[in-house]
C-alpha cells in the first residue's frame, strides 16, 4: 500500500515530442505528489508537484495530470528537447499516521534525441 | 543560501569500518530526510528528523545506521561496520513544515564499500 509504481522504465522521444510518464498509488492518505528529475551523479531536483485537490498544474513545458479517483498521475513534458534526457521520479508524501516521508517511484530514464 | 548540503561527496572505505556523512540543510527547514539510492533505482527512504526529533526509522534500516540531529540544524548518519551492501548514493533533503512545502535534496554522498 505504500507503493508508488511508475512506467514506462525507459523513453525514448524525438526532439520537440511530448513525454508522458505515469505513476499509480494505492494509498489515499498520501497528500502531495512531486516529480523529481535527475541526472548522472547528481541529487534529484524538485521539478513541479501537485496536491490531490488539484487535477492539473503547469509550469512552464512541465504539466502534472491528477486523477483522484483513479489514484493515478503523470507527468508531461512538452516540446522536449535533448537537455531534457535525464531520469525522472515521482513521488508521494505521506501516507497516514502524521508521517510526511516520501515513497518515490522507480523512475524512468528518458532520452530526448536531437 | 546554496541548498542542502552534504559532505563529503565520495567515500571509499574498507568493509568493517565505521563511516559518518554530513547534511547541513538549508537554513529555517526543520525537516530533515535521509534516503539511500543505489544504480537504477529510487531513492529509498530512511529516516527523517523534524527538528532536532527523529519522528520515523525505516524497518529496513538495520541497527548498523544511526542519524542525528542535536541542535535542529544540520545531522549526521553514521554507518557502523560497514558492509559491501552498503554501497550505494546517500541523499539529504529537508523542506519547511507544513501541507505546502517542497523537499530540496543535496548532491549526495556516494559510498563505496571494498
Amino acid at each position: 500500500q505504500q507503493q508508488v509504481k511508475q512506467s514506462p522504465q525507459s523513453l525514448i522521444v524525438q526532439k520537440g515530442g511530448i513525454s508522458i510518464i505515469n505513476c499509480a498509488y494505492e494509498n489515499t492518505a498520501f497528500d502531495y505528489f512531486p516529480w523529481y528529475q535527475q541526472f548522472p551523479g547528481k541529487g534529484p531536483a524538485l521539478l513541479i508537484a501537485i496536491r490531490p485537490d488539484v487535477s492539473e498544474k503547469k509550469e512552464g513545458r512541465f504539466t502534472i495530470s491528477f486523477n483522484k479517483s483513479a489514484k493515478q498521475f503523470s507527468l508531461h513534458i512538452m516540446d522536449s528537447q535533448p537537455g531534457d534526457s535525464a531520469t525522472y521520479f515521482c513521488a508521494a508524501r505521506g501516507g497516514g499516521s502524521g508521517t510526511y516521508k516520501y515513497i518515490f517511484g522507480t523512475g524512468t530514464r528518458l532520452k530526448v534525441l536531437a | 543560501d546554496t541548498g542542502v548540503s552534504q559532505d563529503p561527496r565520495h567515500k571509499i572505505t574498507k568493509r568493517g569500518q565505521n563511516v559518518t556523512f554530513r547534511c547541513d540543510p538549508i537554513s529555517e527547514h526543520n525537516r530533515l530526510y535521509w534516503y539511500r539510492q543505489t544504480l537504477g533505482q529510487g531513492p529509498e527512504f530512511l529516516t527523517y528528523f523534524q527538528n532536532e526529533a527523529q519522528l520515523e526509522k525505516s524497518r529496513l534500516l538495520s541497527d548498523r545506521f544511526s542519524a542525528e540531529r542535536p541542535k535542529g540544524s544540520f545531522s549526521t548518519l553514521e554507518i557502523q561496520r560497514t558492509e559491501q551492501g552498503d554501497s550505494a548514493m546517500y541523499l539529504c533533503a529537508s523542506s519547511t513544515a507544513g501541507h505546502n512545502t517542497e523537499a530540496f535534496f543535496g548532491q549526495g554522498t556516494r559510498l563505496t564499500v571494498v
